[in-house]
């Protein structure tokens, strides 16, 4: 059965400071991953979307990472604002198509 | 283009009652999925509807139901309501696996 882990829950970082956010996953066999940011009590937003045939995946001052071999994707976020202060969800289809959630990073970005 | 609609954006209603949420997907999207958001539990899948069947089902109560219909757009209904039903109901739509999920803003229900 596939997990969908994001670890630390909570992160706080000065303004200016790299973000880097982790999400981990079981079972190798996926098809994607795709990393979502919610304001609170709002909808998801998509940032990044990475095929299992894929490495990494770039916008901006984001950039995420993909390992199957490890079941690791990573999400980098640049020099970072207070803007970028919300909640940061990895989710991936996994070979059933099914599409599962970790239950998100929350992300402080302090002035 | 426009994205995912979701109507409405609020609703209060009584427990007992029963409600019908509304999600019109990205045109040309035959995928819709909806998912409950609550603080303690999370994300957590409800069911997928494609092409007007029901393809994938979450482990919630038969209270909860939905439908598509032949324009794509999805209802989802919640009979009897709870307290516990208080939420922050999802809805994704999707062209095909391989492209990804779009959300819409989601309907925040409140059951007193």
């Amino acid at each position: 059965k596939q997990e969908v882990t994001q670890i630390p829950a909570a992160l706080s970082v000065p303004e200016g400071e790299n973000l880097v956010l982790n999400c981990s996953f079981t079972d190798s066999a996926i098809y994607n991953l795709q990393w979502f940011r919610q304001d609170p009590g709002k909808g998801l937003t998509s940032l990044l979307l990475i095929q299992s045939s894929q490495r990494e995946q770039t916008s901006g001052r984001l950039n995420a990472s993909l390992d199957k071999s490890s079941g690791r994707s990573t999400l980098y976020i640049a020099a970072s604002q207070p803007g970028d202060s919300a909640t940061y969800l990895c989710a991936l289809t996994d070979s059933w198509g099914k599409f599962q959630f970790g239950a998100g990073t929350q992300v402080v970005v302090t002035p | 283009k426009a994205g995912v609609t979701q109507t409405p954006r609020y609703l209060i209603k009584t427990r007992g009652q029963q409600v019908t949420l509304s999600c019109s997907p990205i045109s040309g999207h035959r995928s819709v999925s909806w998912y409950q958001q609550t603080p303690g539990q999370g994300l957590q899948f409800l069911f997928e509807y494609f092409s007007e069947t029901q393809r994938n089902k979450g482990n919630f109560p038969g209270r909860f139901s939905g439908r598509q219909f032949s324009n794509s757009r999805s209802e989802m209904n919640v009979s009897t309501l709870e307290l516990g039903d208080s939420a922050l109901y999802l809805c994704a739509s999707s062209l095909e696996i391989a492209y990804g999920y779009t959300f819409g803003s989601g309907t925040r229900l409140t059951v007193v």
